[in-house]
């Protein structure tokens, strides 16, 4: 099957500008996240999504980010206007929605993660 | 605050030489564990979990990791690492809120170098 698919791969903007990254979870998967690393710092949760509803936004940073993902398909993560500090890895992630019997076991797929680079 | 400690920041090796990474967590509650691998160009994969049952649990290409709940740990483990193990290791927990997984929590991540 197809794997976790994100776009663009690295982006360079400079500060003030908006920038758009798409995720493409694996097919079937309702439930998708996002994630960022700063460099040197530990991966964060940003949001989960369940099909189209926001289930979790805790981790979103500020109001500069906005998340959605229409018809429960992939997924855009918005940042605008970018700031220096959002320069990062943003990891999207997707996973089935959990079966009967499996209670609390959730296994995440990862994309590569796109590299943005506010100047 | 819940956190996931990795003892180590960059660890090199020689093939052959035994690998152990320590991960620590702070949840008092039940947990589901996990350890990421992120080899150089590549995505983020799974390398082994722990949800419940056997603490001792086998990954893919020789991995082990054992759950040590009196100690809030998860160590990482091989016995004899190859050069192509070299890559980025993360530890990460998922708090379960009866029943219902939380979100991951990762530590910052193990660089492994091996040296040929």
């Amino acid at each position: 099957e197809a794997g976790v698919t994100q776009f663009p791969s690295h982006s360079v903007i400079e500060k003030g500008q908006t920038v758009t990254l798409r995720c493409d979870p694996i097919s079937g998967h309702d439930n998708l996240y996002w994630y960022r690393r700063v460099m040197g710092k530990e991966i964060k949760f940003l949001l989960h999504f369940v099909k189209e509803s926001k289930q979790d936004e805790s981790g979103m940073p500020n109001n500069r980010f906005l998340a959605e993902r229409t018809g429960g398909t992939y997924s855009t993560l918005k940042v605008q206007p970018a700031e220096l500090e959002d320069s990062g890895v943003y990891f999207c992630a997707s996973s089935q929605r959990l079966r009967g019997g499996i209670s609390g076991a959730n296994v995440l797929t990862f994309g590569a993660g796109s590299r943005l680079t506010v100047l | 605050a819940q956190s996931v400690s990795q003892h180590n920041h960059h660890v090199i090796l020689s093939e052959a030489a035994s690998l152990e990474l320590g991960c620590n967590y702070s949840y008092g509650g039940t947990v589901n564990l996990f350890w990421y691998v992120q080899y150089p160009g590549q995505h983020l994969q799974l390398l082994l979990k722990y949800f419940s049952g056997d603490p001792l649990v086998k990954g893919i290409k020789g991995f082990e990791a054992e759950f040590i709940k009196s100690k809030f740990s998860f160590n990482l483990r091989k016995p004899s690492v190859q050069w192509s193990d070299t890559a980025e290791y993360f530890c990460a927990v998922a708090p379960n809120y009866g029943g219902s997984q939380g979100n991951l929590i990762f530590g910052k991540g193990t660089k492994l170098s091996v040296k040929p």
